[in-house]
């Protein structure tokens, strides 16, 4: 079965600072690897994804992720967090083992303050 | 850019109602899925479909039913609306299996 965590439920950080989002997974195959953001009152908007390939991953509005096979993880990273970039962030997996389902961590809400 | 929409953002229904929540897409995507949002849990999905008429079930498909006649429509059903049915319901498609899935905007459901 596959699974994901989000250990943190909130994470602080002052605008212009270095953020994290971490994710750790746990599937039987390969995983697919995905991040989402979903601002107040909103459906999720793709991050980015972890398909194969280079570990490091660039997606939207300059997040990045990095898979780490051995540590089973996939956080989500940025150089300079912004006040807009506050917002509630999924990650998910998908065991290439498995069929079309999409397991979601539990949600990570990042605030940025000014 | 693929669109996906909701019939409804907000609605209130009383118990043992019946509910239709729907879904389209304009990207002739294959897959279509259903999602409940609650705090603390993530996303937990209810029911998904490949195919026109075809669905799989999810981890949460009691007190559900879906519908899909259409490749671009699929519909989410509570034949008898309950309490513990109040959540916020998200839609998605997504076009082969690795690929990302897109989100509507949500409906968030009330039943009293």
């Amino acid at each position: 079965a596959q699974s994901v965590a989000q250990p943190e439920d909130q994470v602080n950080v002052a605008e212009g600072n270095p953020l994290t989002v971490k994710c750790t997974y746990s599937v039987s195959g390969n995983p697919y690897l995905f991040w989402y953001v979903q601002y107040p009152n909103r459906g999720l908007q793709f991050l980015l994804k972890y398909i194969t390939g280079d570990n490091l991953v660039k997606g939207s509005y300059g997040f990045e992720a990095e898979f780490n096979k051995s540590q089973t993880s996939f956080h989500l990273k940025k150089p300079s967090a912004l006040v807009s970039d506050s917002a509630l962030y999924f990650c998910a997996v998908r065991d290439s083992n498995a069929g079309n389902m999409l397991t979601f961590g539990g949600g990570t809400r990042l605030m940025v303050k000014p | 850019d693929v669109k996906v929409t909701q019939s409804s953002r907000y609605l209130v229904k009383r118990t043992g109602e019946k509910v239709f929540l729907e879904c389209v897409q304009d990207m002739d995507h294959e897959n279509m899925f259903w999602y409940r949002q609650d705090p603390g849990l993530g996303l937990r999905l209810i029911y998904f479909s490949y195919d026109v008429k075809m669905k799989e079930k999810g981890d949460i498909p009691e007190g559900y039913s879906v519908s899909r006649e259409k490749k671009e429509r699929f519909s989410l059903i509570l034949e008898s609306a309950s309490t513990n049915q109040t959540s916020m319901y998200l839609c998605a498609s997504s076009l082969y299996r690795v690929h990302e899935q897109y989100f509507g905007p949500g409906t968030r459901l009330t039943v009293t």
